[in-house]
């Protein structure tokens, strides 16, 4: 969607290897949020972050850290990636107030082999 | 805290027939509703929202949804299945309240499948 990247969109990694994917964002919104989409699962919060260095835990936070040092990018970082952190992984964002809505990117595709 | 329900992981139906996918939902507060489809290998699009005001909303693509606080409930309809809706669609609810953040909170999905 325009206005919000994620890189990379496909991805490879071994396990126990760390695995930093990154969401920019070029709308200037304070909220950013990391989803992970599993079959029969639906999207599940992983972290989100409601300003610059303002972070918190989502449902599914295990293993995972986040970080953002600047309003337009948001990190999400596995610290030593497993089998079961194999999913598509969403970044999204939302402008302040009450009428904004929800912006996604188009998805990080992540294999741990 | 908050959460939604989608009754039913799978709908079938005919092509040209109505389509009913089933949400319910739970928030301590006034809630924000949404409705999203996924096409197979793609991102998340949205089709609707409930935000204040009108219950009944509508949006692209035929769909529309009416919200029902005494039934916790935002069901999505749309009068004439096409071919070309099929997919899965996520309700999803968030809390009117800057407090909670926005977080957004997902059904698990209905996929949807249309038969010729």
């Amino acid at each position: 969607d325009a206005g919000i990247t994620q890189s990379p969109r496909h991805k490879v990694t071994e396990t126990g290897t760390p695995v930093t994917l990154r969401c920019h964002q070029t709308e200037n919104h304070r909220y950013m949020y990391w989803y992970r989409q599993d079959p029969g699962h639906g999207l599940r919060l992983i972290h989100y972050s409601y300003g610059v260095k303002d972070t918190d835990k989502g449902e599914v936070s295990d293993g995972y850290s986040v970080s953002r040092s600047k309003t337009e990018d948001f990190l999400l970082t596995l610290e030593s990636a497993t089998s079961s952190q194999t999913s598509v992984y969403f970044c999204a964002i939302r402008g302040q107030g009450v009428y904004y809505g929800y912006t996604f990117g188009s998805g990080t595709r992540l294999t741990v082999v | 805290a908050q959460s939604v329900t989608q009754l039913g992981s799978h709908v079938s139906v005919s092509e040209g027939a109505l389509v009913l996918l089933r949400c319910n939902y739970s928030s301590s507060v006034p809630p924000y509703l949404f409705w999203y489809v996924q096409y197979p290998n793609q991102g998340l699009q949205l089709l609707l929202k409930y935000t204040t005001g009108a219950t009944l909303v509508k949006g692209i693509n035929g769909f529309e949804a009416e919200f029902k606080k005494s039934e916790t409930s935002f069901h999505l309809t749309k009068p004439s299945a096409h071919m070309s809706d099929a997919a899965e669609y996520f309700c999803a609810v968030s809390m009117n309240s800057g407090g909670s953040n926005y977080k957004l909170t997902f059904g698990k999905g209905t996929l949807l499948t249309v038969n010729p």
